[in-house]
Protein backbone atom coordinates (compact mmCIF):
# COMPACT_ATOMS: atom_id res chain seq x y z
CA UNK A 1 0.00 0.00 0.00
CA UNK A 2 1.11 3.69 -0.61
CA UNK A 3 2.59 5.56 2.33
CA UNK A 4 4.86 8.47 3.28
CA UNK A 5 7.67 8.27 5.57
CA UNK A 6 8.47 11.21 8.10
CA UNK A 7 11.56 9.62 10.14
CA UNK A 8 11.78 12.40 12.36
CA UNK A 9 8.32 12.83 14.91
CA UNK A 10 10.06 15.42 17.24
CA UNK A 11 12.08 17.73 16.64
CA UNK A 12 13.87 20.55 18.76
CA UNK A 13 15.73 23.79 17.58
CA UNK A 14 17.20 26.93 18.87
CA UNK A 15 16.14 29.99 16.74
CA UNK A 16 18.60 31.09 13.69
CA UNK A 17 19.25 27.53 13.37
CA UNK A 18 18.96 25.42 10.09
CA UNK A 19 15.66 22.98 9.81
CA UNK A 20 15.45 20.14 7.36
CA UNK A 21 12.86 17.65 7.84
CA UNK A 22 12.72 14.39 6.11
CA UNK A 23 9.53 12.74 3.87
CA UNK A 24 9.96 9.47 1.68
CA UNK A 25 6.73 8.11 -0.13
CA UNK A 26 6.35 4.50 -1.27
CA UNK A 27 4.60 5.06 -4.74
CA UNK A 28 6.41 4.19 -7.96
CA UNK A 29 3.82 6.44 -9.99
CA UNK A 30 2.96 9.92 -10.70
CA UNK A 31 2.46 11.49 -7.56
CA UNK A 32 1.76 15.36 -5.98
CA UNK A 33 3.34 16.38 -3.12
CA UNK A 34 2.66 18.60 -0.26
CA UNK A 35 3.64 19.97 3.20
CA UNK A 36 1.35 21.02 4.94
CA UNK A 37 1.59 22.80 9.09
CA UNK A 38 -0.50 22.98 11.55
CA UNK A 39 0.42 25.72 14.67
CA UNK A 40 -0.72 25.10 17.91
CA UNK A 41 -4.94 26.28 18.39
CA UNK A 42 -5.18 26.16 14.37
CA UNK A 43 -6.32 24.47 11.52
CA UNK A 44 -4.39 22.32 9.04
CA UNK A 45 -3.35 24.88 6.49
CA UNK A 46 -0.90 24.34 2.98
CA UNK A 47 2.43 25.37 2.86
CA UNK A 48 4.07 24.45 0.03
CA UNK A 49 3.24 21.79 -2.89
CA UNK A 50 4.76 20.72 -5.80
CA UNK A 51 2.84 18.72 -8.78
CA UNK A 52 5.22 19.30 -12.05
CA UNK A 53 8.20 21.63 -13.38
CA UNK A 54 10.92 22.84 -11.44
CA UNK A 55 11.46 20.43 -8.17
CA UNK A 56 12.17 22.91 -6.01
CA UNK A 57 9.63 24.67 -4.72
CA UNK A 58 9.11 27.53 -2.25
CA UNK A 59 5.77 27.83 -0.12
CA UNK A 60 5.22 30.68 2.48
CA UNK A 61 7.00 31.84 5.44
CA UNK A 62 10.80 31.24 3.69
CA UNK A 63 9.91 27.46 3.30
CA UNK A 64 10.73 25.49 0.34
CA UNK A 65 11.08 21.22 -0.50
CA UNK A 66 12.93 19.95 -3.14
CA UNK A 67 11.89 16.61 -5.08
CA UNK A 68 13.97 14.33 -5.70
CA UNK A 69 12.41 11.60 -7.84
CA UNK A 70 15.03 9.19 -8.00
CA UNK A 71 14.87 9.14 -3.98
CA UNK A 72 10.89 9.31 -3.46
CA UNK A 73 11.55 11.90 -1.40
CA UNK A 74 9.92 15.57 -0.61
CA UNK A 75 12.43 17.00 2.32
CA UNK A 76 11.48 20.15 3.91
CA UNK A 77 14.08 22.73 4.50
CA UNK A 78 14.11 26.75 6.42
CA UNK A 79 17.35 28.24 6.13
CA UNK A 80 16.86 30.25 9.97
CA UNK A 81 14.03 29.08 12.05
CA UNK A 82 12.11 31.44 14.25
CA UNK A 83 9.88 30.52 17.12
CA UNK A 84 7.27 31.32 15.52
CA UNK A 85 7.72 28.17 13.65
CA UNK A 86 6.83 26.42 16.62
CA UNK A 87 4.05 23.29 14.87
CA UNK A 88 3.52 20.04 13.74
CA UNK A 89 4.56 19.19 10.04
CA UNK A 90 2.83 17.29 7.73
CA UNK A 91 3.65 15.65 4.22
CA UNK A 92 1.83 14.42 1.90
CA UNK A 93 0.77 13.04 -1.37
CA UNK A 94 -2.14 12.50 -4.11
CA UNK A 95 -1.42 9.52 -6.34
CA UNK A 96 -2.21 10.20 -9.76
CA UNK A 97 -4.54 7.48 -10.15
CA UNK A 98 -6.51 8.55 -6.99
CA UNK A 99 -6.49 12.02 -7.13
CA UNK A 100 -9.20 12.48 -4.29
CA UNK A 101 -7.42 11.23 -1.27
CA UNK A 102 -5.18 12.62 0.21
CA UNK A 103 -2.39 10.46 2.14
CA UNK A 104 -0.34 11.54 4.99
CA UNK A 105 2.89 11.19 7.27
CA UNK A 106 2.33 10.87 10.72
CA UNK A 107 3.91 14.54 10.98
CA UNK A 108 6.90 16.27 12.92
CA UNK A 109 6.39 18.19 16.08
CA UNK A 110 8.70 21.22 15.72
CA UNK A 111 9.70 22.89 18.78
CA UNK A 112 11.89 25.92 18.64
CA UNK A 113 13.85 27.21 21.81
CA UNK A 114 13.39 31.10 21.82
CA UNK B 1 -15.27 34.12 4.06
CA UNK B 2 -15.80 31.83 6.82
CA UNK B 3 -13.58 28.74 6.65
CA UNK B 4 -14.84 25.17 7.15
CA UNK B 5 -16.37 24.30 10.29
CA UNK B 6 -16.60 21.35 12.91
CA UNK B 7 -18.84 20.93 15.90
CA UNK B 8 -18.42 19.66 18.08
CA UNK B 9 -14.83 20.25 19.40
CA UNK B 10 -14.45 17.87 21.82
CA UNK B 11 -16.54 14.67 22.43
CA UNK B 12 -16.09 12.29 25.48
CA UNK B 13 -18.39 9.41 25.44
CA UNK B 14 -18.47 5.88 26.53
CA UNK B 15 -18.20 2.59 24.55
CA UNK B 16 -21.53 1.77 22.81
CA UNK B 17 -22.62 5.04 22.92
CA UNK B 18 -23.62 6.85 19.92
CA UNK B 19 -21.61 10.21 18.89
CA UNK B 20 -22.50 12.89 15.67
CA UNK B 21 -20.07 14.82 14.26
CA UNK B 22 -21.01 17.99 12.06
CA UNK B 23 -19.14 19.56 9.52
CA UNK B 24 -20.00 22.54 7.76
CA UNK B 25 -17.70 23.09 4.70
CA UNK B 26 -16.81 26.76 2.67
CA UNK B 27 -20.06 27.86 1.08
CA UNK B 28 -20.23 27.08 -2.56
CA UNK B 29 -17.56 24.17 -2.04
CA UNK B 30 -18.93 20.72 -3.76
CA UNK B 31 -16.22 18.82 -2.51
CA UNK B 32 -16.12 17.62 0.95
CA UNK B 33 -13.72 15.09 2.51
CA UNK B 34 -13.52 13.38 5.94
CA UNK B 35 -10.19 12.39 7.62
CA UNK B 36 -8.67 10.88 11.19
CA UNK B 37 -5.98 11.05 12.65
CA UNK B 38 -5.46 8.26 15.58
CA UNK B 39 -2.96 9.71 18.19
CA UNK B 40 0.75 9.84 16.80
CA UNK B 41 -0.38 8.10 13.67
CA UNK B 42 -0.70 9.77 10.22
CA UNK B 43 -3.98 11.59 9.12
CA UNK B 44 -6.17 8.79 7.15
CA UNK B 45 -8.45 9.70 4.54
CA UNK B 46 -12.31 8.36 5.14
CA UNK B 47 -14.17 9.79 2.60
CA UNK B 48 -15.19 12.05 -0.19
CA UNK B 49 -18.59 13.86 -1.15
CA UNK B 50 -19.45 15.38 -4.37
CA UNK B 51 -22.41 17.74 -3.21
CA UNK B 52 -24.31 14.94 -1.45
CA UNK B 53 -23.01 11.74 -3.37
CA UNK B 54 -20.59 9.83 -1.78
CA UNK B 55 -17.29 10.02 -4.35
CA UNK B 56 -14.53 7.57 -2.28
CA UNK B 57 -15.56 5.52 0.82
CA UNK B 58 -12.68 3.03 0.44
CA UNK B 59 -11.02 4.68 4.13
CA UNK B 60 -14.68 4.31 5.95
CA UNK B 61 -13.01 1.83 8.76
CA UNK B 62 -16.39 -0.47 9.08
CA UNK B 63 -19.94 0.03 9.01
CA UNK B 64 -20.49 1.71 12.57
CA UNK B 65 -19.34 4.75 10.59
CA UNK B 66 -21.98 6.62 8.60
CA UNK B 67 -21.60 9.44 6.70
CA UNK B 68 -24.08 11.90 5.31
CA UNK B 69 -24.43 15.48 3.45
CA UNK B 70 -28.01 15.60 2.76
CA UNK B 71 -28.64 18.46 0.47
CA UNK B 72 -25.26 18.44 -0.52
CA UNK B 73 -24.09 21.27 2.37
CA UNK B 74 -23.30 20.43 5.57
CA UNK B 75 -22.14 16.79 6.54
CA UNK B 76 -22.28 14.32 9.20
CA UNK B 77 -20.91 11.67 10.63
CA UNK B 78 -22.47 8.95 13.06
CA UNK B 79 -20.01 6.15 14.77
CA UNK B 80 -22.38 4.00 16.21
CA UNK B 81 -22.08 1.80 18.36
CA UNK B 82 -18.57 3.65 19.79
CA UNK B 83 -15.51 1.57 20.34
CA UNK B 84 -12.24 2.39 22.03
CA UNK B 85 -10.10 2.64 18.84
CA UNK B 86 -12.35 4.99 17.30
CA UNK B 87 -10.65 7.66 19.59
CA UNK B 88 -8.85 10.60 17.67
CA UNK B 89 -9.86 13.61 15.81
CA UNK B 90 -12.05 14.06 13.15
CA UNK B 91 -11.14 15.98 10.13
CA UNK B 92 -13.25 17.88 7.83
CA UNK B 93 -12.26 19.53 4.47
CA UNK B 94 -13.79 21.11 1.49
CA UNK B 95 -12.74 22.11 -1.98
CA UNK B 96 -14.55 23.77 -4.73
CA UNK B 97 -12.99 21.56 -7.67
CA UNK B 98 -11.13 18.29 -6.84
CA UNK B 99 -7.79 19.79 -7.46
CA UNK B 100 -5.99 18.40 -4.09
CA UNK B 101 -4.67 22.08 -3.53
CA UNK B 102 -7.46 23.66 -3.07
CA UNK B 103 -8.38 21.40 0.14
CA UNK B 104 -9.38 23.36 3.28
CA UNK B 105 -9.25 22.09 6.72
CA UNK B 106 -11.87 22.68 9.64
CA UNK B 107 -10.27 22.70 13.03
CA UNK B 108 -11.39 19.31 14.14
CA UNK B 109 -13.61 16.98 16.47
CA UNK B 110 -11.54 15.09 19.08
CA UNK B 111 -13.09 12.32 20.03
CA UNK B 112 -12.48 10.35 23.16
CA UNK B 113 -14.11 6.76 23.86
CA UNK B 114 -13.71 5.95 27.62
Amino acid sequence: AQSVSQHNHHVILSEAASLELGCNYSYGGTVNLFWYVQYPGQHLQLLLKYFSGDPLVKGIKGFEAEFIKSKFSFNLRKPSVQWSDTAEYFCAVTLYSSASKIIFGSGTRLSIRP
Amino acid sequence: EAGVTQFPSHSVIEKGQTVTLRCDPISGHDNLYWYRRVMGKEIKFLLHFVKESKQDESGMPNNRFLAERTGGTYSTLKVQPAELEDSGVYFCASSQTAALHEQFFGPGTRLTVL
